[in-house]
């Protein structure tokens, strides 16, 4: 009865590869989100999509590329890992925006080498 | 640009005693504030949810409030147990649903 779930949980690859996250959520919500969490535990928006459409993209390098195939799905995609990548991806969701309740799921660690 | 403040980063204090847990906000035009806790290695659970035009919210043991006009919240944590060592983050919802977050403040509750 998991309600956001990410995979893989850890990601562990060299530097110009590229790599996906995934994401689901089953709480039947319509607005998803993706976070950094950085290594000194600074959590910081990337990307938001309600209903499959992309509503925030903060500054992000070209290389990210989110893509919600459907509202209970928002993956990530990372082309050219770099270094500074590595740190924990958080995916979360709610049921709208503004003053609706975001509920994050378990984060995947990314290291770089 | 929103910003959000946890001072201090780290607080210990022995079990049974009641704390509070500061968060400051620099633009009052939010829609909602949520305190969430983190595990080591873990995601974020969402403790309480605060909307902009509610004072405070509470569950079992934690108390929140917030104070819009001063840019204000703080989590009371009442008869703490070493259970509740964790680290809190407060964050605030602004246009477009974002989330601005403070940096945490690690609690370690010593039995």
């Amino acid at each position: 009865d998991t309600a956001v779930s990410q995979t893989p949980k850890y990601l562990v690859t060299q530097m110009g590869n590229d790599k996906s996250i995934k994401c689901e959520q089953n709480l039947g919500h319509d607005t998803m989100y993706w976070y950094k969490q950085d290594s000194k535990k600074f959590l910081k928006i990337m990307f938001s999509y309600n209903n499959k459409e992309l509503i925030i993209n903060e500054t992000v390098p070209n290389r990210f590329s989110p893509k919600s195939p459907d509202k209970a799905h928002l993956n990530l995609h990372i082309n050219s890992l770099e270094l500074g990548d590595s740190a924990v991806y958080f995916c979360a969701s709610s049921h709208g925006g503004g003053v609706a309740e975001q509920f994050f799921g378990p984060g995947t660690r990314l290291t770089v080498l | 640009k929103q910003e959000v403040t946890q001072i201090p980063a780290a607080l210990s204090v022995p079990e049974g005693e009641n704390l509070v847990l500061n968060c400051s906000f620099t633009d009052s035009a939010i829609y909602n504030l949520q305190w969430f806790r983190q595990d080591p290695g873990k995601g974020l659970t969402s403790l309480l949810l605060i909307q902009s035009s509610q004072r405070e919210q509470t569950s079992g043991r934690l108390n929140a409030s917030l104070d819009k006009s001063s840019g204000r919240s703080t989590l009371y944590i009442a008869a703490s147990q070493p259970g509740d060592s964790a680290t809190y983050l407060c964050a605030v919802s602004g246009a477009n649903s974002k989330l601005t977050f403070g940096k945490g403040i690690t609690l370690s509750v010593r039995p």
